[in-house]
């Protein structure tokens, strides 16, 4: 059964502390991962996508990489403004099955 | 330019209504899909779109869950004998095509009491 799991659950960062989120996933015909943002009331807001294992995608302080098994957000020097709920998505047959997500907390 | 609009923002009903929720995507977009999110968890397929026809509703949890597509834009979820179960945000996403990236709206709060 197509898997996607997330974690931590939830992480709680002081500001300019650096650290990684986790996404593994078992799917059958990957097409590609993805990384999507989501503030509280509002939908998922698209950051990367990354296709092939070795690959890798920077936003700022973000960077996304992909192996086989597994895909790592890393957040450099965190603000309080990277508060939010991070998901992982893989796509197989056009369609994401997303993970339960990581709620990033940055305090000041 | 505009992204992915739904409305309503906020749907609350009594358990065996009626309900319709309607996705406005990006323009020229082909592709249509929806998903459900309940609370604390990411969201679900239910079902996608390539223009008019429904190309996947293997998502859509019973036959009281029905979406249409007439003209290829907008799309209009619908479901009959509101249970409370399906209380959850039902988001929208619309993408260029099946193999671009997808882009969600807000998502319609739904809460069935």
């Amino acid at each position: 059964e197509d898997q996607v799991t997330q974690s931590p659950e939830a992480l709680r960062l002081q500001e300019g502390e650096s650290s990684s989120l986790n996404c593994s996933y078992t799917v059958s015909g990957l097409r590609g991962l993805f990384w999507y943002r989501q503030d509280p009331g509002k939908g998922p807001e698209f950051l990367f996508t990354l296709y092939s294992a070795g690959e890798e995608k920077e936003k700022e302080r973000l960077k996304a990489t992909l192996t086989k098994k597994e895909s790592f957000l890393h957040i450099t020097a965190p603000k309080p403004e990277d508060s939010a709920t991070y998901l992982c998505a893989a796509e197989s047959s056009y369609k994401l099955i997303f993970g339960s997500g990581t709620r990033l907390l940055v305090r000041p | 330019g505009a992204g992915v609009s739904q409305t309503p923002s906020n749907k609350v009903t009594e358990k065996g209504k009626y309900v319709e929720l309607r996705c406005d995507p990006i323009s020229g977009h082909t592709a249509l899909y929806w998903y459900r999110q309940s609370l604390g968890q990411g969201p679900e397929f239910l079902i996608y779109f390539q223009g008019t026809g429904a190309a996947d509703d293997s998502g859509l949890p019973n036959d009281r869950f029905f979406a249409v597509r007439p003209e290829g834009s907008v799309s209009t979820l619908k479901i009959q004998r509101t249970e409370r179960g399906d209380s959850a945000v039902y988001l929208c996403a619309s993408s260029l095509n099946v193999v671009e990236t997808q882009y969600f709206g807000p998502g319609t709060r739904l809460l069935v009491l």
